[in-house]
């Protein structure tokens, strides 16, 4: 198994307050992704991060925010949680993916989150 | 707009006999398929891949078939197991020339296997 952990693992909160989920991965990826896992709808990427302080938006960020300041951790942020951000929240990492070859992600344990 | 469908919630297959899980995509410029497997409480696992200038790609059991005029794509597995059971996530990428590759996913279709 990939090592990549997710903290906490479940969290309750309220609407209005500010919530951070930590990814950390021992694989030295440089590339580390942020999913959300909703009934009916999948899995959708949040944000992505191809670095250090290198991230961009993916196709639903709104209401979310990123940092990376080290290879193994990504942070994802709610800066003020809404219920509508009640999900599993998965991590994902990978090699450098090519045109000719798309790199399996690995995905961490996730994240249940629900907002109350 | 869904980019990548999977039109059956779920599934139900006898163990031994072959599960088939078909998605459907409308974006012609995804060029990479991948099918992953979820288990409950667990992330997704890689299961197998497949470019777009192929049609088929077997690894064991999983055998993955694209026809690409259709924008079609199934994975069948033989014999089926009663590890199998689980939701099974179409996804496919857009190469964006980053090196990272942010997947499009289905949501997904839930295989059972029955004694």
């Amino acid at each position: 198994d990939a090592g990549i952990t997710q903290s906490p693992r479940h969290k309750v909160t309220e609407t209005g307050t500010p919530v951070t989920l930590r990814c950390h991965q021992t694989e030295n990826h440089r590339y580390m992704y942020w999913y959300r896992q909703d009934p009916g709808h999948g899995l959708r990427l949040i944000h992505y991060s191809y670095g250090v302080k290198d991230t961009d938006k993916g196709e639903v960020s709104d209401g979310y925010s990123v940092s990376r300041s080290k290879t193994e951790d990504f942070l994802l942020t709610l800066e003020s949680a809404t219920s509508s951000q009640t999900s599993v929240y998965f991590c994902a990492i990978s090699e450098l993916a090519t045109r000719l070859a798309a790199n399996e992600q690995f995905f961490g344990p996730g994240t249940r989150l629900t907002v109350l | 707009d869904q980019q990548v469908k999977q039109n059956s919630p779920s599934l139900s297959v006898q163990e031994g006999r072959i599960s088939i899980l078909n998605c459907d995509y409308t974006n012609s410029m995804f060029d990479y398929f991948l099918w992953y497997k979820k288990y409950p409480a667990e992330g997704p696992t890689f299961l197998i891949s497949i470019s777009s200038i192929k049609d088929k790609n077997e690894d064991g059991r999983f055998t993955v078939f694209l026809n690409k005029s259709a924008k079609h794509l199934s994975l069948h597995i033989v014999p089926s197991q009663p590890g199998d059971s689980a939701v099974y996530f179409c996804a496919a990428r857009m190469y964006s020339g980053g090196g990272a590759d942010g997947l499009t996913f289905g949501k997904g279709t839930h295989l059972i296997i029955q004694p």
